[in-house]
């Protein structure tokens, strides 16, 4: 099975700060990987799918990276709508696998 | 519009089973893989199962391999997960989700199962 290994776990930034998040495969998954939001209480939310196109409607300040078995989601500028957690999912083969997930709090 | 509208959560005793829907509404629903994703509360996602859009592939988790069966019927555009046997770890908000590959990115708001005596 292919395992997701996503970093880090949480992270505190301020609004304007640029963020990195890393999901790195156990095996090569091509570029079938999406990257989602999840606010509390909320479903989660994809804003980019096949490792880096931009999912219609989200802000351009997201933007993920990668192929193969290391891939990047980032937040250019980060604003206060974007705390949440963030998850990638790969989905080149089954089963599927999440990352563990990344909580972006306020600093 | 699109919408997905779990249904059928609840308080089951362990060993119990449960029959969780999802009608789909506002796209081709036989055009497409769905899938079930669940959450246990303050924790992380976790796939559970996926059915391609004939009904004819199924793909599950080792975690319920065996014990929770996804189906589909296209003519009521609606999914289903059978959950039996269960135990205490499948408490969690169960959703519903078509995501994966191209742009479709579809999610209901999820049921909660809770496993308790």
């Amino acid at each position: 099975d292919i395992q997701m290994t996503q970093s880090p776990s949480s992270l505190s930034a301020s609004v304007g700060d640029r963020v990195t998040i890393t999901c790195r495969a156990s095996q090569g998954i091509r570029n079938d990987l999406g990257w989602y939001q999840q606010k509390p209480g909320k479903a989660p939310k994809r804003l980019i799918y096949a490792a880096s196109s931009l999912q219609s409607g989200v802000p351009s300040r997201f933007s993920g990276s990668g192929s193969g078995t290391e891939f990047t989601l980032t937040i250019s500028s980060l604003q206060a709508e974007d705390f949440a957690t963030y998850y990638c999912l790969q989905h080149n083969r089954y089963p599927r696998a999440f990352g563990q997930g990344t909580k972006v709090e306020i600093k | 519009e699109v919408q997905l509208l779990e249904s059928g959560g609840g308080l089951v005793q362990p060993g119990g089973s449960l029959r969780l829907s999802c009608a789909a509404s506002g796209f081709t629903f036989s055009g497409h893989a769905m899938s079930w994703v669940r959450q246990v509360p303050g924790k992380g996602l976790e796939w559970v199962s996926t059915v391609s859009d004939s009904g004819t592939g199924t793909y599950y988790a080792d975690s319920v391999m065996g014990r929770l069966t996804i189906s589909r019927d296209n003519s009521k555009n609606t999914l289903y997960l059978q959950m039996n046997s269960l135990r205490a770890e499948d408490t969690a908000v169960y959703y519903c989700a078509c995501t994966g590959f191209g742009e479709i990115d579809y999610w209901g708001q999820g049921t909660l199962v809770t496993v308790s005596s």
